[in-house]
C-alpha cells in the first residue's frame, strides 16, 4: 500500500519564526497532495491543493503568503508557516492520492508560543 | 457549495451497545469514504463505497451507501472500547481529487 511520511510529528516555535513541514510519498509518486488543518475535535479543513511543478491552489480564506507550499518533486511537498503566531497553532495533515486512494500523513502538531 | 452533514457530532455509549453514524448531502458523490482518526494521528481509511445501495462489512462495522449516492451510514454492532475515536466521512467527485468532509463524530465507548 501507499505510505505518506510527514515530519515533524510535533514542533514548538516562537512567535514570528517560520516552520517547515514535510510530506513525502515513500513508495509511490504523488502528483497531487493536499494540506489540511484540523482544530481539536473538528473535521479536516482543506487549506490547499498542491500539484507537482505548479503553484498550489489555495482555499478561500487561506493566506498563500503565510502558508507557503512547494511541491518540487513527485514525492515531496512542503508547507512552510511563515511568521507564525499563536493562532496558527493547530494540527496540520497532508494527504496524497495514489492508485490506492487517499493516503494521509500522521500529522504535525504545531504550537506557537 | 457541497456540504456533507454528519451526525451525531458526539456519542458516548456503553460497551456492547449498537450505534449508527450518518452522513447526508443534497449532492451526489462518486464515492464515499469513512475514516477513523486517533488523537494526534492522521485519518485512517476504513472503507470506500462507490455504488448506490452498496453495503460493505468490516467485522462489526457495516457501511452503506444510499441508492442515490447522496448519503451513507456507519453502523457498529456491539461496540467495544477500542472503537473509540473520531469517525469522519468524506465524499469524492470524479471531476477532481478533492474530498468533501463531514464534521466528524467523536465516539466514546465506555467499558
Amino acid at each position: 500500500g501507499a505510505v505518506v511520511s510527514q515530519h515533524p510529528s510535533w514542533v514548538i516555535c516562537k512567535s514570528g519564526t517560520s516552520v517547515k513541514i514535510e510530506c513525502r510519498s515513500l513508495d509511490f509518486q504523488a502528483t497531487t497532495m493536499f494540506w489540511y488543518r484540523q482544530f481539536p475535535k473538528q473535521s479536516l479543513m482543506l487549506m490547499a491543493t498542491s500539484n507537482e511543478g505548479s503553484k498550489a491552489t489555495y482555499e478561500q480564506g487561506v493566506e498563500k503568503d503565510k502558508f507557503l507550499i512547494n511541491h518540487a518533486s513527485l514525492t515531496l511537498s512542503t508547507l512552510t508557516v511563515t511568521s507564525a503566531h499563536p493562532e496558527d497553532s493547530s494540527f496540520y495533515i497532508c494527504s496524497a492520492t495514489s492508485d490506492w486512494g487517499y493516503t494521509f500523513g500522521s500529522g504535525t502538531r504545531l504550537t506557537v508560543v | 457549495t457541497q456540504l456533507l452533514e454528519q451526525s451525531p457530532q458526539f456519542l458516548s455509549i456503553q460497551e456492547g451497545e449498537n450505534l449508527t453514524v450518518y452522513c447526508n448531502s443534497s449532492s451526489v458523490f462518486s464515492s464515499l469514504q469513512w475514516y477513523r482518526q486517533e488523537p494526534g494521528e492522521g485519518p485512517v481509511l476504513l472503507v470506500t463505497v462507490v455504488t448506490g445501495g452498496e453495503v460493505k462489512k468490516l467485522k462489526r462495522l457495516t457501511f452503506q451507501f444510499g441508492d442515490a449516492r447522496k448519503d451513507s451510514s456507519l453502523h457498529i454492532t456491539a461496540a467495544q472500547p477500542g472503537d473509540t475515536g473520531l469517525y469522519l466521512c468524506a465524499g469524492g467527485r470524479d471531476s477532481n481529487y478533492q474530498l468533501i468532509w463531514g464534521a466528524g463524530t467523536k465516539l466514546i465507548i465506555k467499558p
